[in-house]
């Protein structure tokens, strides 16, 4: 069975500090990895994906991932936060086999200003 | 425009009620998802569909019933059966495995609430 594992379910951090969002993932074959973005009264939204390449994935906003397939692990990190990224972040993943997804818990990002 | 829309936003369902979520996509995707999201746990897969006519059970599939006749819709049915029905159910929909890209793209949701 694929599941998706987020270490921190809530993180507070002021504007400029760093961030890493933790994502663990337990799946034996081929997947494809997303970190997803929910802010506050939107839709849910694709931060970034992997699905082949190069492991260190860029998206939005400045958000980047790296896909450390030893550890499988594809953790999000933001070298500066601003107070907009206060939001929901979602880690995923979709086995390539069956198009099955699964998502992790969530972590909620509150950046204070 | 195009998009994913679900229907109602909001809905009651009494004890012992089937109810019926929309979901209607115009993007062209094969791929459609439906998941329950309840707070502190994320979002959880109830059924999932690559193709018309064909679907396949989440992880919480129980108590919940969908079709797949067209391939811009996929309806959603709570029945009687699914005990905690109250959360918040989100549509998705992706290209599928046929494109390397299986973003998945999300609609508003609809909260269902049990009276």
């Amino acid at each position: 069975a694929q599941s998706v594992s987020q270490h921190n379910h809530h993180v507070i951090l002021s504007e400029a500090a760093s961030l890493e969002l933790g994502c663990n993932y337990s799946y034996g074959g081929t997947v494809n990895l997303f970190w997803y973005v929910q802010y506050p009264g939107q839709h849910l939204q694709l931060l970034l994906k992997y699905f082949s390449g190069d492991p260190l994935v860029k998206g939005i906003k400045g958000f980047e991932a790296e896909f450390i397939k030893s550890k499988f692990s594809f953790n999000l990190r933001k070298p500066s936060v601003q107070w907009s990224d206060t939001a929901e972040y979602f880690c995923a993943v979709i086995n390539t086999n069956a198009g099955k997804s699964t998502f992790g818990d969530g972590t909620t990002l509150t950046v204070k200003p | 425009d195009g998009g994913i829309t679900q229907s109602p936003k909001y809905l009651f369902r009494k004890e012992g009620q089937n109810v019926t979520l929309s979901c209607e996509q115009n993007l062209n995707h094969d791929a459609m998802y439906w998941y329950r999201q309840d707070p502190g746990q994320g979002l959880r897969l109830i059924y999932y569909s690559q193709i018309v006519n064909d679907f396949q059970k989440g992880d919480i599939a129980e108590g919940y019933s969908v079709s797949r006749e067209k391939k811009e819709s996929f309806p959603l049915t709570v029945t009687s059966a699914q005990k905690n029905p109250t959360a918040f159910y989100l549509c998705a929909s992706s290209p599928g495995r046929v494109s390397p890209e299986e973003t998945q793209y999300f609609g508003p949701g609809t909260r269902l609430l049990v009276l």
